[in-house]
């Protein structure tokens, strides 16, 4: 069965350094969703692509934070420089198009120290 | 992009006992989809929903969208210890983004 794909799964990081998390959706999914998700609350959206265009950056902290996905395939979110309180997990997520079922990767736990 | 309201945050029930969550937006969706996290697993998708009034049943859960197309609810009776995990109902996924409520979180007592 097709997953969605991210790594890495785990990393820790000191604060003021760059850490980047990697995601590939299912094949042939033309959209895309980075979500931080704080332990206990809901998906928080930072990001969604359609194909390689953004659709929705409005929630992703742009003085730190960035996304691409080049080639409409597969996604790089970078975070530059790390504080504590981006400690989360982040989680991929791809669907077939918009407003169709979301699959979700198993997310990457980021801790900042 | 589009905002929802989810009720209760925490719900506590004896097992066998029936378990509903709310999602309400103050502007007309144009759909709804409902998300289950187990603890320590991801999202998974369970059902979407476009129409006015639309209902529809998945074994122990009932899921309606109202009239006015601007709440949403899902309902599970006799509830297992297999249904532990937090319920998200989510809107959007146009030019919005697909964004989650805060979610309800079940949980079960034997």
């Amino acid at each position: 069965e097709a997953e969605v794909a991210q790594s890495p799964r785990y990393k820790i990081t000191e604060k003021s350094q760059a850490v980047a998390f990697w995601c590939d959706p299912i094949s042939g999914h033309a959209t895309l969703y980075w979500y931080r998700q704080i332990l206990g609350q809901g998906p928080e959206l930072l990001v969604q692509f359609q194909d390689e265009s953004v659709v929705d950056d409005s929630q992703l902290p742009k003085d730190r934070f960035s996304a691409e996905r080049l080639k409409g395939v597969d996604s790089t979110l970078k975070i530059q420089p790390a504080e504590l309180g981006d400690s989360a997990m982040y989680l991929c997520a791809s669907s077939v198009q918009v407003n169709t079922e979301a699959f979700f990767g198993q997310g990457t736990r980021l801790t900042v120290v | 992009g589009q905002q929802v309201m989810q009720i209760p945050q925490y719900q506590h029930v004896q097992e066998g006992e029936d378990f509903t969550t709310y999602c309400n937006s103050s502007t007309t969706l144009s759909n709804i989809q409902w998300y289950k996290q187990r603890p320590g697993g991801h999202p998974v998708f369970l059902i979407q929903l476009v129409k006015s009034g639309e209902v529809k049943k998945q074994k122990r859960l009932t899921f309606q969208f109202g009239e006015a197309k601007k709440n949403s609810s899902l309902h599970i009776t006799a509830t297992q210890t297999t249904d532990v995990g937090t319920y998200f109902c989510a809107v959007g996924g146009g030019a919005d983004g697909l964004t989650f409520g805060k979610g309800t979180h079940l949980i079960i007592q034997p």
